[in-house]
């Protein structure tokens, strides 16, 4: 079965710092697809990024990165130079594309604060 | 364009009461997902309806809960009778699915139910 890990709980760093959010996930399938997702204190979830399991390749979007590697089945995402409208719950989740299980398994989410 | 609309955004209401929820997917996307997020579960999936059908509804808790889809453009959950422990955020996500596989998921803003 399919299983995402968000081994942080909560983080807090200070404004302009970077930070590194860690996901580690769990499937059978040979193709997958990688989501993370930010939920602001208003509640919405927000799509950042969507990562096919056949393209490895690194992405970076602004002040936002994400690292994926198959070998270890990790897929982090890294935010420079942090601001305090950083401060959400962010979340991995993981779909399969051959199961038929279209539905995301999500990770338990890690809290980011980013102090001022 | 307008995102994924779910209707109400709050709602109260006492043990044993019918609720239900509404939500209006993103136009042109042919799937819809109903999740559920508690603090002791996270992000879980209810139902979720490709094409207007149900296609996988593991994660309907039991026969209190019903949802239906009538056309590409609406969908309700039921609750009947509400529990204190259905108390939780219930988002309602779309998607377009097609040959090439899973597309992201949109999210709504959620609708908070509290049942007293």
């Amino acid at each position: 079965a399919q299983k995402v890990t968000q081994a942080q709980t909560e983080i807090s760093v200070v404004e302009k710092e970077d930070v590194t959010l860690d996901c580690v996930y769990e499937t059978r399938d040979t193709t997958y697809y990688l989501f993370w997702y930010k939920q602001p204190p208003s509640g919405e979830l927000v799509f950042l990024i969507r990562r096919n399991s056949f393209d490895e390749q690194n992405e970076i979007s602004g002040r936002y990165s994400w690292n994926f590697q198959k070998s270890t089945s990790s897929f982090n995402f890294t935010i420079t130079a942090s601001q305090v409208v950083d401060s959400a719950v962010y979340f991995c989740a993981l779909s399969e594309a051959n199961t038929g299980r279209r539905a995301l398994t999500f990770g338990s989410g890690t809290r980011l604060q980013v102090q001022p | 364009d307008a995102g994924v609309i779910q209707s109400p955004r709050h709602e109260v209401t006492e043990m044993g009461q019918e609720v239900t929820l509404r939500c209006k997917p993103i136009s042109g996307h042919n799937s819809l997902f109903w999740y559920r997020q508690t603090m002791m579960r996270g992000l879980e999936l209810l139902i979720y309806f490709n094409n207007n059908v149900p296609i996988d509804d593991s994660g309907m808790p039991e026969d209190r809960f019903s949802a239906k889809m009538p056309n590409a453009s609406f969908s309700t959950l039921k609750i009947q009778p509400s529990e204190p422990r259905d108390s939780a955020v219930y988002f309602c996500a779309s998607s377009l699915e097609s040959g090439r596989g899973q597309e992201t998921q949109y999210f709504g803003p959620g609708t908070r139910l509290l049942v007293l």
